[in-house]
Parts: C-alpha cells; sequence; structure tokens
C-alpha cells in the first residue's frame, strides 16, 4: 500500500548549521511531494513543494531535492536560525483525481543558539 | 494565516457522545480535506470533498461522516466517541481536487474523550 518513510525522527544541529530531512515513498506512481512545517498548537504550514518533473527546487534557505528512480525526496534547510525548530512532514500523492496526501511521521527539528 | 478556519479549538466530552467540528476553507477554494493527527498514527488523511460531493475517502471510521455545503464550509461529524478518538482533527483546503493543488491547513481542533 502507500507508505511514506521519513528520517530522522529527531533532529538536533546548531544555529548557523544545515539541516536534512530525508524520505522514501514506496507508490512509484506518486508525482507530487510537499513539505510541511508544523509549530506548536498550529496547523500543518506548506513551506516547499516539487512536482516529478523537477528534480530540485529552491526557495531562499529550503531547497527540496527528488530522485525519482530511488523513490526519495529530501528537504534541506540552511544557515538554519532558532525560528526553524519545529516538526517537519513530508508528504506524497498519485495523480488521481483526489488530492490525497500520504504524510511522513514527522522529524522534530531543534536548533540550538 | 493560512485562511483556513476551524472551529472550535478545543472540544471535550464523554464517551459515546456526538460531535460536530466546522470548517470554513480559503476563499476561491473548493476542496476541503479532514485530516487526523494522533501520536502513534502521524497524519491520516480521512476524506475529501470537492464543491459539495465526496471526493475521497480514507481511513474514517463508520462512526465518522462529513459533507460539504453549497457555501463550500464543511462539517465533520463523530459519533459513539471512544477514548482512542482523541485526537487533533485538522481541516485543510485547496482550489481544486487533484494531485499538485497544494493544500492549506487550518489550526486544528483538539478533540479530548473523558
Amino acid at each position: 500500500g502507500e507508505n511514506v518513510e521519513q528520517h530522522p525522527s529527531t533532529l538536533s544541529v546548531q544555529e548557523g548549521d544545515s539541516a536534512v530531512i530525508k524520505c522514501t515513498y514506496s507508490d512509484s506512481a506518486s508525482n507530487y511531494f510537499p513539505w510541511y512545517k508544523q509549530e506548536l498548537g498550529k496547523g500543518p504550514q506548506l513551506i516547499i513543494d516539487i512536482r516529478s518533473n523537477v528534480g530540485e527546487k529552491k526557495d531562499q534557505r529550503i531547497a527540496v531535492t527528488l530522485n525519482k528512480t530511488a523513490k526519495h525526496f529530501s528537504l534541506h534547510i540552511t544557515e538554519t536560525q532558532p525560528e526553524d525548530s519545529a516538526v517537519y512532514f513530508c508528504a506524497a500523492s498519485r495523480p488521481s483525481n483526489t488530492g490525497k496526501l500520504i504524510f511522513g511521521q514527522g522529524t522534530t527539528l531543534q536548533v540550538k543558539p | 494565516d493560512s485562511g483556513v478556519t476551524q472551529t472550535p479549538k478545543h472540544l471535550i466530552t464523554a464517551t459515546g457522545q456526538r460531535v460536530t467540528l466546522r470548517c470554513s476553507p480559503r476563499s476561491g477554494d473548493l476542496s476541503v480535506y479532514w485530516y487526523q493527527q494522533s501520536l502513534d498514527q502521524g497524519l491520516q488523511f480521512l476524506i475529501q470533498y470537492y464543491n459539495g460531493e465526496e471526493r475521497a475517502k480514507g481511513n474514517i471510521l463508520e462512526r465518522f461522516s462529513a459533507q460539504q455545503f453549497p457555501d463550500l464550509h464543511s462539517e465533520l461529524n463523530l459519533s459513539s466517541l471512544e477514548l482512542g478518538d482523541s485526537a487533533l482533527y485538522f481541516c485543510a483546503s485547496s482550489v481544486g481536487g487533484t494531485g499538485y493543488q497544494p493544500q492549506h491547513f487550518g489550526d486544528g481542533t483538539r478533540l479530548s474523550i473523558l
């Protein structure tokens, strides 16, 4: 069935360092991969997304890479700041007449000042 | 602010009861999704509506039902509540109803069953 595995479950970095979160999906038909940031008491906030016809996408300090052959995609955050501390979720969806998202289990990122 | 409004923010009730969670999508969005977030199951898709019609069903219990009204707001009804139904319930909306559509989430309703 559809499944998205996310690693690591927790990640602690020093301010200014880079952080990388990795996800692997099982459904080879998946073609849309969003990343969400969830702060305490808030809903998931879309921070970046990528479609399967693109290998990499960047938005300021955030980038996502996609390897369709390996069914693997990653979130890269450079020059981390304390306000980047949150739970990050990857997700995947397949081309269909629905927008159903399958989420990874989440990564708790802590950026130490 | 995502533009998606969920009410109430918190709900405390007892086993066996019935509750209704409400969601107003972003202006212009036709699709509404419901997700359940629990510690052991993560974020799980429940159901999707597009322009008033059910579009997709996920792992939604028979005790749960939803609908989307002509003004596009949606309600999730949970009945015969059990302790295990305690969770955060999120609503998301998107412009269209298919893949590739960015979904924007509300801040959720925290449901506690005593």
